[in-house]
C-alpha cells in the first residue's frame, strides 16, 4: 500500500524558514513526479510545487516562486519543501502527493498532511 | 493561467438522490480534468481522472463527463459516505483546483 508521510510542520514567525519532508514507501519512488499541495484553514486546495522523477526539473506556483524550493533524494525515497521568507498567508496544511497521469500533473496518492502556522 | 470554476459552491441533497456538480475551465483543457473528494480532516481522494476514467476502487455510482471547457461529476445515487467536499482540478498545465463544492445532507 502506497504511503506518504509528511513531517516538519509547526509554528514559525513571519520571515523565518521551515523545511518539510515527505517519506514515501511501497512504490518505486524514482519514477514518479512528486508534488506539494496546500490548504489554508477552511479554504480550498492550492498546488504549490512539483519535482520531476529524477529531480532535474521543478516548477512552482507564482505565490511561492523565489521563496520555496522543492527537492528530492531518490536514495532515501524522500521529497522536501524548503520554505523561506514565510508569510502569514502561507499558513496551511501541506500535503505531499504522487504525480499521476500522462504529465503526472494530477495526484493519485496523498499524505495525511502537516500543519504550518506562520504567526508572530 | 487557467481558472477553474465549480458550481454550485454548496448543495443539499438526500440519500438516494442523483447529484451533478459542474466545473468550467477558462480555456480548453481537452480532457485533462480530475475530480477529488475530501472529507473533514482528511486528505483528498482521487475519484475521476482524464474527465471520465474511474480511479481504481471508486464506486461506480461516480461518473465524469465533458471535454474542452465544461465538465460534470455525477453521483447516481447518493450514499451517506458521499457527503463531502468535491474539487475539480485541471492537469493540462500548471495544476489548478476549482473552489470546491460542499455536498451536505438535506
Amino acid at each position: 500500500q502506497v504511503q506518504l508521510v509528511e513531517s516538519g510542520g509547526g509554528v514559525v514567525q513571519p520571515g523565518r524558514s521551515l523545511r518539510l519532508s515527505c517519506a514515501a514507501s511501497e512504490f518505486t519512488f524514482g519514477i514518479y513526479a512528486m508534488h506539494w499541495v496546500r490548504q489554508a484553514p477552511g479554504k480550498g486546495l492550492e498546488w504549490v510545487a512539483v519535482i520531476s522523477y529524477d529531480g532535474s526539473n521543478a516548477y512552482y506556483a507564482d505565490s511561492v516562486k523565489g521563496r520555496f524550493t522543492i527537492s528530492r533524494d531518490n536514495s532515501k525515497n524522500t521529497v522536501h519543501l524548503q520554505m523561506n521568507s514565510l508569510r502569514v498567508e502561507d499558513t496551511a496544511v501541506y500535503y505531499c502527493a504522487r504525480g499521476f497521469g500522462p504529465y503526472q500533473l494530477n495526484f493519485d496518492y496523498w499524505g495525511q498532511g502537516t500543519l504550518v502556522t506562520v504567526s508572530s | 493561467d487557467i481558472q477553474m470554476t465549480q458550481s454550485p459552491s454548496s448543495l443539499s441533497a438526500s440519500v438516494g438522490d442523483r447529484v451533478t456538480i459542474t466545473c468550467r475551465a477558462s480555456q480548453s483543457i481537452s480532457g485533462y480534468l480530475n475530480w477529488y473528494q475530501q472529507k473533514p480532516g482528511k486528505a483528498p481522494k482521487l475519484l475521476i481522472y482524464a474527465a471520465s476514467s474511474l480511479q481504481s476502487g471508486v464506486p461506480s455510482r461516480f461518473s465524469g463527463s465533458g471535454s474542452g471547457t465544461d465538465f460534470t461529476l455525477t453521483i447516481s445515487s447518493l450514499q451517506p459516505e458521499d457527503f463531502a467536499t468535491y474539487y475539480c482540478q485541471q492537469s493540462n498545465s500548471s495544476p489548478r483546483f476549482g473552489q470546491g463544492t460542499k455536498l451536505e445532507i438535506k
